[in-house]
């Protein structure tokens, strides 16, 4: 089946620091995928969606100068934390819908980022 | 994208049915209801979608009513793999993004 792929799963880093995280499409291409943030004990959020070849769409109050969104190929999009601080710490999911319509989201194992 | 509403939390005997309730009275036509689950620390993993005839998979089935304001997902047989948060997720057809709900976290218990 498909699958989405994460990298790294667990990143610990310096406050201050900037921090890429990848999702890639291994067996589909997909013109969007979605980028989600979860805190511990808590739902998934969704944070923006990412546009292959265009600018991401975010939600309402999350701060596109801080999470970095770049779709520069049908199988690869990526997020950067930049200058990330400890509130940044989280669970970071990325998703993706097979193109040619959707039926179901494919979802990755998630990146745990502690900002230290 | 309609708001689903699930209880906090469930119990299930291992072997036993496991019956998950989702309210989506705000449901809208066009809207399909969909069927994750989130084991601890992993991606959601999908289970199930229907928009207004139950459906059913190797993994689970899934009953709408007929007014489609609620639905219920079907363990048929769960196991202690099974013990992970569930959610309900209603999206449009032509929309995209997931708005996830609290969930249910299901417990199964030997």
């Amino acid at each position: 089946g498909a699958v989405v792929s994460q990298h790294p799963s667990r990143v610990i880093c310096k406050s201050g620091t900037s921090v890429k995280i990848e999702c890639r499409s291994l067996d589909f291409q997909a013109t969007t995928m979605f980028w989600y943030r979860q805190f511990p004990k808590q739902s998934l959020m969704l944070m923006a969606t990412s546009n292959e070849g265009s600018k991401a769409t975010y939600e309402q109050g999350v701060e596109k100068d801080k999470f970095l969104i770049n779709h520069a190929s049908l199988t690869l999009s990526t997020l950067t934390v930049t200058s990330a601080h400890p509130e940044d710490s989280s669970f970071y999911i990325c998703s993706a819908p097979p193109a040619g319509g959707l039926k179901s989201q494919h979802f990755g194992d998630g990146t745990r980022l502690s900002i230290l | 994208d309609a708001k689903t509403t699930q209880p906090p939390s469930m119990d299930c005997a291992e072997g036993r049915a496991a019956n998950l309730p989702c309210n989506h009275s705000t449901i809208s036509g066009n809207e399909y209801v969909y069927w994750y689950r989130q084991i601890h620390s992993q991606g959601p993993q999908y289970i199930i979608h229907g928009l207004k005839n139950n459906e059913t998979n190797e993994m689970a089935s899934l009953i709408i009513t007929e007014d489609r304001k609620s639905s219920t997902l079907i363990l048929p047989h769960a196991t202690l793999r099974d013990t992970a948060v569930y959610y309900c997720i209603v999206v449009i057809v032509s929309g995209n993004q997931f708005y996830f709900g609290t969930g249910t976290s299901l417990t199964v218990i030997p």
